[in-house]
C-alpha cells in the first residue's frame, strides 16, 4: 500500500504557480520523497525527489516540513502542458519498486 | 526522451493466449522493472531484474515471467492471459541496483488489451 495521502484532483490556472500538496505521516528516517508525473497515455515522468531539504531543480520544487510528515511540489508557472497525473512516493534507499498511489489529477485551465 | 523503448505499443490478445513484452534500457543502466497499470490506477510492480537476475517481485502470479538478457533488454511475457490482464505495462531502467538515489526512467509503455 501506498504511504502517501494525495488529493485526487486539482485545478490551476495556466500562468499561476500550482501548489501540490501530500501527507506521508509514517515516513521512515532513511526514505526519501520523490515525485513523479504521468501525462495521458505516456509513462510516468521523473519530477523531483528529496530527503529533508527543500529542492529545486528546472521543473519544480520540492517543500518538505521539518518533522517531514508532508510536503509540497510547486510548479510555479503552470502551463497547459502540466496537465497530468502527478504522483508522490516515498522510497527507502536500495528500494526494490516504487509503490505508487492513486495521485493528484491536476489540471491546468487557459 | 527517456531512451528507454517498449514494443509493441499496442496489442490485442484473446483469453488463454500467451503475450512477450520487449523493452530496451537505457544506455548505461543495468536494472530493469516492469509494472503493470489498470485503467484508472497507479502502477503496480511487478518485477525486477538486475544483472539478468530477478531481484524483487510484487503480488503477480507466477504465469508473469521474464527475462533480462547481457544488453541489459528486458521481456516480460505473461501465460494463460485473462480479462484482468488488459493493461498498460511500463518498463523502467535504472543505474544500479534499485537505482538509488536517483530515479527511474519509463518507457511509454504496452497496452494490452485481452478479449
Amino acid at each position: 500500500d501506498a504511504k502517501t495521502t494525495q488529493p485526487p484532483s486539482m485545478d490551476c490556472a495556466e500562468g499561476r504557480a500550482a501548489n501540490l500538496p501530500c501527507n506521508h505521516s509514517t515516513i521512515s528516517g532513511n526514505e526519501y520523497v520523490y515525485w513523479y508525473r504521468q501525462i495521458h497515455s505516456q509513462g510516468p515522468q521523473y519530477i523531483i525527489h528529496g530527503l529533508k531539504n527543500n529542492e529545486t531543480n528546472e521543473m519544480a520544487s520540492l517543500i518538505i516540513t521539518e518533522d517531514r510528515k508532508s510536503s509540497t511540489l510547486i510548479l510555479p508557472h503552470a502551463t497547459l502542458r502540466d496537465t497530468a497525473v502527478y504522483y508522490c512516493i516515498v522510497r527507502a534507499p536500495g528500494a526494490q519498486k516504487l509503490v505508487f498511489g492513486q495521485g493528484t489529477r491536476l489540471t491546468i485551465n487557459p | 526522451e527517456t531512451g528507454v523503448t517498449q514494443s509493441p505499443t499496442h496489442l490485442i490478445k484473446t483469453r488463454g493466449q500467451q503475450v512477450t513484452l520487449r523493452c530496451s534500457s537505457q544506455s548505461g543502466h543495468n536494472t530493469v522493472s516492469w509494472y503493470q497499470q489498470a485503467l484508472g490506477q497507479g502502477p503496480q510492480f511487478i518485477f525486477q531484474y538486475y544483472r539478468e537476475e530477478e531481484n524483487g517481485r510484487g503480488n503477480f502470479p507466477p504465469r508473469f515471467s521474464g527475462l533480462q538478457f547481457p544488453n541489459y533488454s528486458s521481456e516480460l511475457n505473461v501465460n494463460a492471459l485473462e480479462l484482468d490482464d488488459s493493461a498498460l505495462y511500463l518498463c523502467a531502467s535504472s543505474a544500479g541496483l534499485a537505482g538509488y538515489p536517483g530515479e527511474l526512467f519509463f518507457g511509454e509503455g504496452s497496452r494490452l488489451t485481452v478479449l
